[in-house]
């Protein structure tokens, strides 16, 4: 089945550190989403990039979508504290059936 | 608050219990999902129901099973369950798009953490 390798596994940084987070796939996807996951709650998507080659931000997020389709990063300008979390990255191939990472553990010391 | 609420936040069950989880979307949306969450894992997809009928089963043990009884509601019974099915169980919902080349986006609730003794 699909497989998404995403990496780091977890990061500690200090707060105003740039942060970058990636996912490759064996298989190509039309849609490549980022996700965020706090203790006790569901994963709340980030941003969602539709197009091979997209660069979308959201504050001081950015995300770009690979032109293989098979990779994607998440970056994420000047962390704060409230950046702690999970994030996911999300591969879906047609219709709503997603393909989750394994996650990447951001910690952020003040 | 996403509009996908999850009841119990919280369940501890021995092997011979039945329990139920229950999740309830106010979004308007026509296709729900059922996740499970272990630790160090990806999500897994377990059940999708577009339009109140299920349209994915991944695999997944008959010791769970699922009940949609309309698109508000989602249900997963659970019953003689193992410890290894110990994990958050998220659900979701979305607009259905199960024809489509686009996604649509899926809301996630806060999800069950259950135990199993």
């Amino acid at each position: 089945g699909q497989q998404l390798n995403q990496s780091p596994q977890s990061m500690f940084i200090q707060e105003g550190e740039d942060v970058s987070m990636n996912c490759t796939s064996s298989s190509i996807f039309n849609t490549w989403l980022w996700y965020k996951q706090d203790p006790g709650e569901g994963p709340v998507l980030l941003i969602a990039l539709y197009k091979a080659g997209e660069l979308t931000s959201n504050g001081r997020l950015t995300a770009q979508f690979g032109i293989t389709r098979k990779d994607s990063f998440l970056n994420i300008s000047a962390s704060i504290p409230s950046d702690v979390g999970i994030y996911f990255c999300a591969g879906a191939g047609g219709g709503n059936k997603l393909t989750f990472g394994t996650g990447t553990q951001l910690k952020v010391e003040l | 608050e996403t509009g996908v609420t999850q009841t119990p936040r919280h369940l501890v069950m021995g092997m011979t219990n039945k329990k139920s989880l229950k999740c309830e979307q106010h979004l308007g949306h026509n296709a729900m999902y059922w996740y499970k969450q272990s630790a160090k894992k990806p999500l897994e997809l377990m059940f999708v129901y577009s339009l109140e009928e299920r349209v994915e089963n991944n695999s997944v043990p008959s010791r769970f099973s699922p009940e949609c009884p309309n698109s508000s509601h989602l249900f997963l019974h659970l019953h003689t369950l193992q410890p290894e099915d110990s994990a958050l169980y998220l659900c979701a919902s979305s607009q259905d798009g199960s024809g489509d080349d686009s996604y649509n986006e899926q809301f996630f609730g806060p999800g069950t953490r259950l135990t199993v003794l």
